[in-house]
């Protein structure tokens, strides 16, 4: 079974500043799709950004970008210039084929980032 | 639409009543998901229906039962739960099932579940 590592339960960013996320998994897929979800307080899941294994642009998406690195299994967010809607719990995903659980999603523990004014 | 809508948002049940939760998408998406999310962690699969039919059960109690009426429509049932049961469902839908190009999630805004 693959599974996703968030090693930082908490981070804190300055408004304005730049924040990353820190995200490891393991695998022995060779395709296979990574995702960042924040879950505002409303408890909404929303698709920060995703990544395809097989391209090897990092993805990015007005502030948010990853730095995806697949021979080392890692695949960290970065958010900049944050604002304070940015606080949320953010999510790290991983979707692969399975015979078990077919295309479902795998997360992580999870990163609570505080914004402070 | 791109919009999966769950009702009800909160609900409230003694451990010996009984209760639906619904989920709805008019995407056209042929695979529907229900998660498990308890308070500061990750959502946790339950069931996933690929063209109407439960193709997933990850070892979740009989005391919750999925239905799939048809394509856009996905209901939990609910019956005799425990207290720790309580905890915010997710439903979960994508394009298909099977395709290399299936996967991206659209979430609901869940149902906040308390049973008393």
């Amino acid at each position: 079974a693959q599974t996703v590592t968030q090693s930082q339960p908490e981070m804190s960013v300055q408004e304005a500043e730049t924040v990353t996320l820190s995200c490891t998994y393991d695998t022995s897929e060779s395709d296979y799709y990574l995702f960042w979800y924040k879950q505002p307080p409303s408890r909404q899941m929303i698709l920060v950004i995703r990544q395809e294994a097989y391209k090897q642009q990092n993805a990015t998406e007005n502030r948010f970008s990853v730095n995806f690195q697949k021979a080392a299994k890692s695949f960290s967010l970065k958010i900049s210039d944050s604002q304070l809607g940015d606080a949320a719990m953010y999510f790290c995903a991983y979707r692969s084929w399975d015979s078990n659980s077919g295309y479902a999603l795998n997360f992580g523990k999870g990163t609570s980032l505080l914004v402070t004014p | 639409d791109t919009e999966v809508t769950q009702t009800p948002k909160h609900l409230v049940m003694g451990m010996t009543n009984k209760k639906s939760l619904k989920c709805e998408q008019h995407m056209g998406h042929r695979a529907m998901y229900w998660y498990k999310q308890k308070a500061k962690k990750p959502p946790e699969l339950m069931f996933v229906y690929s063209y109407e039919k439960l193709s997933i059960n990850e070892s979740v109690p009989s005391r919750f039962s999925p239905e799939c009426p048809n394509s856009s429509l996905l209901n939990l049932h609910l019956h005799a739960l425990q207290p720790e049961d309580s905890a915010l469902y997710l439903c979960a839908s994508s394009h298909h099932p099977d395709s290399a190009t299936n996967e991206k999630l659209f979430f609901g805004s869940g149902t906040q579940l308390s049973v008393l």
